[in-house]
């Protein structure tokens, strides 16, 4: 069974410092996603990477995917309020089947 | 893009009972995905619904406690069987929408046993 490990589990950093969440999985896969969820709400889709190598940025937050490596990263530079959510990454596997990682709890105090 | 409809939004049932949830996406699919949130903890993959065929289940999860109908190729149902307390968690809906754009995800349905 494909494994997904994400961390930091939990994450507090302070307005407008700069992380990374890291994501590493167990096999080979060229497909991740990751997603932010709000409190009580569905998954949103942030980014899709679909090859090694593949960068996506979108406002202050940048994905990266290196799959020899089996990792991706979550960049969060100058954080804000707005952005304390859970974010997942999740791997596709052969059969198509998603697998979420753990997930990490971010935080964004003032 | 895929939209995916999925209700209840939420409900509280008691403990021996059955829930039948519902997603209706707004255009054909062949695969639609059932996910199980527990309160704190990722999403874990409980089946997969192909139309046409039995559900595919994942390890822990079997066909008494997690019917699945796929009558045709823009819905399915998911139902929790016998419920218990245990089984208290958000239940999402998934459909492939393409490689390049990911998987979306109905709204869930926030389920409470007591």
């Amino acid at each position: 069974e494909l494994k997904v490990e994400q961390n930091p589990l939990f994450l507090s950093m302070q307005e407008g410092k700069n992380y990374t969440i890291y994501c590493n999985y167990s096999t080979t896969s060229d497909r991740l996603y990751w997603y932010r969820q709000d409190p009580g709400k569905s998954l949103e889709s942030l980014f899709v990477l679909l090859s090694n190598g593949a960068v996506k940025q979108e406002g202050r937050l940048m994905a990266s995917l290196d799959t020899k490596a089996r990792l991706s990263t979550l960049h969060i530079t100058a954080a804000v309020h707005d952005l304390s959510a859970t974010y997942f990454c999740a791997v596709v596997n052969t059969g198509n089947q998603f697998y979420f990682g753990t997930g990490t709890s971010l935080t964004v105090i003032p | 893009s895929a939209v995916i409809s999925q209700k209840p939004s939420r409900d509280i049932c008691q403990r021996g009972t059955s829930l039948t949830i519902q997603c209706q996406v707004d255009s054909q699919v062949t695969m639609m995905f059932w996910y199980r949130q527990q309160p704190g903890q990722s999403l874990t993959l409980i089946a997969t619904a192909n139309q046409g065929s039995e559900a595919t289940y994942e390890s822990g999860f079997v066909i008494d406690k997690f019917p699945i109908s796929r009558p045709n190729l823009t819905f399915s149902t998911l139902t929790v069987s016998n419920m218990s307390p245990e089984d208290s968690s958000i239940y999402l809906c998934s459909v492939e929408r393409g490689s390049r754009y990911g998987y979306t995800f109905g709204s869930g349905t926030r389920l409470t046993v007591v």
